[in-house]
């Protein structure tokens, strides 16, 4: 089956710096990555997804890239604010299940 | 949160005893599945449903665990008797096109 491994772990930045996360995955034939933000007492939520047709995908301060050559795709989250503090996940899935794989997560810590 | 409820929020139980997870979608979906989130695990996929069908329940970790799913708009995780290695997350999601989770139950079993 697939496997999907997220890197790092933990992550603590400055408010304002970058923050990337990398996953890598194992089945060529994944071909939806959704990334999802979970906060304190929540569940996970989808925050932005990205379809193997496309390289990139950004929305407002969040970015993914996706390269399928290399099996790997990565979160930039740009000019991160203390509210950007969360557990992230990445996940990998095949065809039109959407039934996906996550990773274990990474623990951004955004320090004002 | 708000196309999910979960009920209990959290639950404290003691070992043996049975415990009832309950899931309410509120909106319209094709797949529901429970997941079980541990520190040392991560999330876990444990049974999924379509159109109120088990499809694949190999995540389930023992059979002290079941899933019913009686209902479109209505699904249980049942765990019977619980050990304390069942104190988790458990979170219900749902599938309108992507994965939608509801808010969680913490479980503790003592």
């Amino acid at each position: 089956g697939e496997n999907v491994e997220q890197h790092p772990s933990t992550l603590s930045v400055q408010e304002g710096d970058s923050a990337v996360i990398k996953c890598t995955y194992s089945d060529s034939a994944s071909n939806y990555f959704p990334w999802y933000k979970q906060e304190l007492g929540k569940g996970p939520q989808l925050i932005i997804d990205i379809r193997s047709n496309v390289g990139e995908k950004k929305d407002q301060r969040i970015a993914v890239t996706l390269n399928k050559t290399a099996k790997h795709f990565s979160l930039h989250i740009t000019e991160t604010q203390p509210e950007d503090s969360a557990v992230y996940f990445c996940a990998a899935s095949i065809g039109g299940s959407y039934i996906p794989t996550f990773g274990r997560g990474t623990s951004l810590i955004v320090h004002p | 949160d708000a196309g999910v409820i979960q009920s209990p929020r959290h639950e404290v139980t003691e070992m043996g005893q049975e415990v009832t997870l309950r899931c309410k979608p509120i909106s319209g979906h094709d797949y529901l599945f429970w997941y079980r989130q541990t520190m040392m695990r991560g999330l876990e996929l444990l049974i999924y449903f379509n159109n109120n069908v088990p499809i694949d329940d190999s995540g389930m970790p023992e059979d002290r665990f079941s899933a019913k799913m009686p209902n479109a708009s209505f699904s249980t995780l049942k765990i019977q008797p619980s050990e304390p290695r069942d104190s988790a997350v458990y979170f219900c999601a749902i599938r309108p096109d992507t994965q939608y989770f509801g808010p969680g139950t913490r479980l503790t079993v003592l």
